[in-house]
Order: structure tokens, then sequence, then C-alpha cells
């Protein structure tokens, strides 16, 4: 993988539902992964930053895993709300990269009361 | 979290005439920003770094002379669109990086060239 993927493009879920999405990135020269949220017409707002194989992070009903042998990492949201209507971006940072963060392009999540 | 602005949030203009976009961090000191550009749908794209108290650098296929940056304090970067034509309508973004931590977003900013 050359490029940050982020997959699926949209979705679509139920309020309560839990739900995920996935983030493709180069697993070589790897430093670190960075997941933000961005609600319309507001800043991405900075989520979680992550390094280590295995990391797992968790910030409220929102958690993140990250698999850096295989080059993925995993946004999870637990019973989602209307409020967390937003598109969620991941960024890697390679080593040596001079803190330039490679975006995918966002999953967009809408969720319908 | 940290707090960055970004001003204008949109911005009409006609072709031919120069835009400038102001960033700041409002409660951190930057020494590095970054600009991005987005295109509908499509990833944010790094277009420079910008670095205070020396020259921004660019990423490759960006005109240096078409976006001016300065990065004249702690607190504050712009990006100057000179001689703006229609394809340079898009959303720009830009962030300030808090050193151990991340790059923090400003709200963006629509351009939109007639």
């Amino acid at each position: 993988i050359l490029n940050v993927e982020q997959s699926p493009q949209s979705l679509h879920v139920q309020e309560g539902d839990s739900t995920n999405f996935t983030c493709s990135f180069p697993s070589s020269n790897f430093y670190a992964l960075h997941w933000y949220r961005w609600e319309t017409a507001k800043s991405p707002e900075a989520l979680f930053v992550m390094t280590l194989n295995g990391d797992e992070k968790k910030k409220g009903r929102i958690s993140a895993t990250l698999n850096t042998k295989e080059g993925y990492s995993y946004l999870y949201i637990k019973g989602s709300q209307p409020e967390d209507s937003a598109t969620y971006l991941c960024a890697s940072l390679p080593s040596g990269g001079y803190n330039k963060l490679i975006f995918g392009a966002g999953t967009r999540l809408a969720v319908h009361p | 979290g940290a707090v960055v602005s970004q001003h204008p949030s949109r911005v009409i203009c006609k072709s031919g005439t120069s835009v400038k976009i102001e960033c700041r961090s409002l409660d951190f000191q930057a020494t590095t920003m970054f600009w991005y550009r987005q295109f509908p749908k499509k990833s944010l794209m790094l277009m420079a770094t910008s670095n205070e108290g020396s020259k921004a650098t660019y990423e490759q296929g960006v005109e240096k002379d078409k976006f001016l940056i300065n990065h004249a304090s702690l607190t504050l970067s712009t990006l100057t669109v000179t001689s703006a034509h229609p394809e340079d309508s898009s959303f720009y973004i830009c962030s300030a990086l808090r050193q151990g931590e991340t790059q923090y977003f400003g709200p963006g900013t629509r351009l939109l060239v007639l």
C-alpha cells in the first residue's frame, strides 16, 4: 500500500448501532497513525495518536486499534448517536517524515435518529 | 485541545486578484504550521510546511510564486493566493503543530474565484 486508504467511503447507521471502519496505511517506515473527527463547518478534532503495534486507545464510546505490521487501524463507535455524525480522517506519519501527515479521504458517518 | 483559527471562512474574488488567508494558533506557539488543499471527496493534500522565521517548504508540484506563505510570528502564518484563477477555487485548511502532540487544524477557507 502506497497511500492511506479508508473504507467505507460513507456509512449510514441507526442511532444505537455500533459501527467500525478501516484505515490502511504503508507499514514500512511507519512512525504514527492519527485519527481526526471532522464535523461540517468545524475544525478537524484530534482523536487519537497511535504509535505501537497492538495499541488500543479509547475516548468515551470511540476506540481505535493499530496493527503496524500489516498496516491497518480500526475505529469503533459503540452505540452511535446523531452527534457522532462526522467525517473520520486517518493520517499516517512516516518515520523521518518531518511531521508531514498523509491523509486518507475519510469515512463519512451519518447516524440517523 | 488546542485552538487554531482561520480567516476568512469563505471568500469570493475576481480572477487576477490576490487573496490572503490567515491561520492563527490561539493558545500555543507553533514554530511549524501546514497548509493543505482539499478537492471534493479527496484527501487533504499538503501544499507546504510553514516555518517560523524561515522560508516555507513546498511540496512537489505546488508553485511557490503562486502560493506565498509567510510565517512571521509563532502564532500566525498566512497563505496568499496570487493572481487567482478559477482553477485555484478550492478548500484551503491550515494546521499548527503543537510539539509532542499532534497537528491542530483551523476550520478552513473556501475560495471561489470567478
